[in-house]
């Protein structure tokens, strides 16, 4: 039973870039958080998504959005890439019927240059 | 901001037991406690929940007073591999309001076992 998938390990991007990374979830999860890394801090929450629709929304700009398709995966895209957006991008699954425990990724490390 | 408070490094040695101590003053009624733990380049991975007393599993003891005030996670009998970022948050559950993938993360404590 595989785990929570991310896509690409890593990235190096330049400024204004625009950047899209990807997420499936645990077998049988429905629910997609994203979250943001920086170095020496702890995760920051992005969004999260379910039946298709941004449900919360943590304190990031419009330049990130999100999107899940019908089979759960769900992707992370990043436009106008900032110096500061150099981070480690994190995604976590979850079931709603579940006991709230998350599953976490290995992260997709994102270097802007 | 973070509900908990936790101190930002520990150190220990191979096969003793680390107590983690976490500081959550105003817990909400209904939260609970839960433990994470982030090794390096990895995404953190859920090590242990509990409301109140003591709850124990194949990896920790969690150690709840009366208070609530603060926690203990404990970990017996440290190797090398238990070195790490361990994270204490405090979880509001989905029936009283909270949001089952909004975690809020503190800086954690970073454990170092030294052989």
């Amino acid at each position: 039973d595989a785990g929570v998938t991310q896509s690409p390990t890593h990235l190096i991007k330049t400024r204004g870039q625009q950047v899209t990374l990807r997420c499936s979830p645990k077998s049988g999860h429905d629910t997609v958080s994203w979250y943001q890394q920086a170095l020496g801090q702890g995760p920051q929450f992005i969004f999260q998504y379910y039946e298709e629709e941004e449900r919360q929304r943590g304190n990031f700009p419009d330049r990130f959005s999100g999107h899940q398709f019908p089979n759960y995966s769900s992707e992370l895209n990043v436009n106008a890439l900032l110096l500061g957006d150099s981070a480690l991008y994190l995604c976590a699954s979850s079931s709603v019927w579940g006991n709230e425990k998350l599953f976490f990724g290995s992260g997709t490390q994102l270097s802007v240059l | 901001l973070a509900k908990t408070t936790q101190p930002i490094s520990m150190d220990s040695y191979e096969g003793q037991e680390v107590n983690i101590t976490c500081s959550h003053n105003n817990i909400a009624t209904n939260d609970y406690i839960t433990w994470y733990q982030q090794f390096p380049s990895q995404g953190p991975r859920f090590i242990i929940q509990g409301y109140k007393t003591k709850v124990t599993n194949e990896v920790a003891s969690l150690f709840i007073p009366a208070d609530r005030k603060s926690s203990t996670l404990s970990l017996p009998r440290v190797s090398l591999s238990d070195t790490a970022v361990y994270y204490c948050l405090a979880l509001t559950p989905m029936n009283y309001g909270g949001s089952q993938g909004n975690l809020i993360f503190g800086k954690g404590t970073k454990l170092s076992v030294k052989p």
